[in-house]
């Protein structure tokens, strides 16, 4: 049981290119979700989906898109990188509802130049 | 809107002593709170959760909080801290109204220092 995981962990892009961020989990869950962390920001939620084939936007979406083709997965691209796009970006899913909190993959360092 | 803060970016404490790091939230509803835990270079880990049960939350590694309506807060605590607790710790609410979709809203965090 892996839990949640996440390719790559880290990352040096040059402005403009473009990366595709990949997310798994293996709990079965409905949720899941794409946040940034940026020093004294906490997380801020990027994108999220509520099940398979959904997603929809969160706080900072801009600059990002996201698919979830299978329940499992949730991936995150990036199509121009921009330097203010520079991050630690946290993959996390969960059940939902009031009591039901969300667990976390490692992370993804990305830094682009 | 619901929000969260923490009232201190930095803590330290030497390793025996008690912790404290505050956390007052905002939500025009009644909230689920949660307090997770960062280790340097880690992803996050649920230390403890509210969900309207009892006020006085026990979470893993010793750590509890307290729920207070009239206050507003949900401060954690430890009696006695230990080096290894040294992380980062975030205060996190999730509102009425995000049931559906579970999102959180996180605080900006408060880095615990323990010196030997």
């Amino acid at each position: 049981n892996a839990g949640v995981t996440q390719t790559p962990k880290f990352r040096v892009l040059k402005t403009g290119q473009s990366m595709t961020l990949l997310c798994a989990q293996d709990m079965n869950h409905e949720y899941m979700y794409w946040y940034r962390q940026d020093p004294g920001m906490g997380l801020r939620l990027i994108h999220y989906s509520v099940g398979e084939g959904t997603t929809a936007k969160g706080e900072v979406p801009d600059g990002y898109n996201v698919s979830r083709l299978k329940k499992q997965n949730f991936l995150l691209g990036l199509e121009s990188a921009a330097p203010s796009q520079t991050s630690v970006y946290f993959c996390a899913s969960g059940r939902g509802g009031l009591s039901n909190e969300q667990f976390f993959g490692p992370g993804t360092r990305l830094t682009v130049l | 809107a619901q929000s969260v803060t923490q009232l201190d970016s930095h803590v330290s404490v030497s390793e025996g002593t008690p912790v404290l790091l505050r956390c007052n939230y905002s939500s025009s509803y009644s909230p689920s709170l949660f307090w997770y835990v960062q280790h340097p270079n880690k992803g996050l880990q649920l230390l403890l959760k509210y969900t309207s049960a009892a006020t006085l939350v026990k979470g893993i590694n010793g750590f509890e909080a307290e729920f207070k309506k009239s206050e507003t807060s949900f401060h954690l605590t430890k009696p006695s801290a230990h080096m290894s607790d040294a992380a980062e710790y975030f205060c996190v609410v999730m509102a009425m109204a995000s049931s559906n979709t579970g999102k959180l809203i996180f605080g900006q965090g408060t880095t615990l220092q323990v010196k030997p």
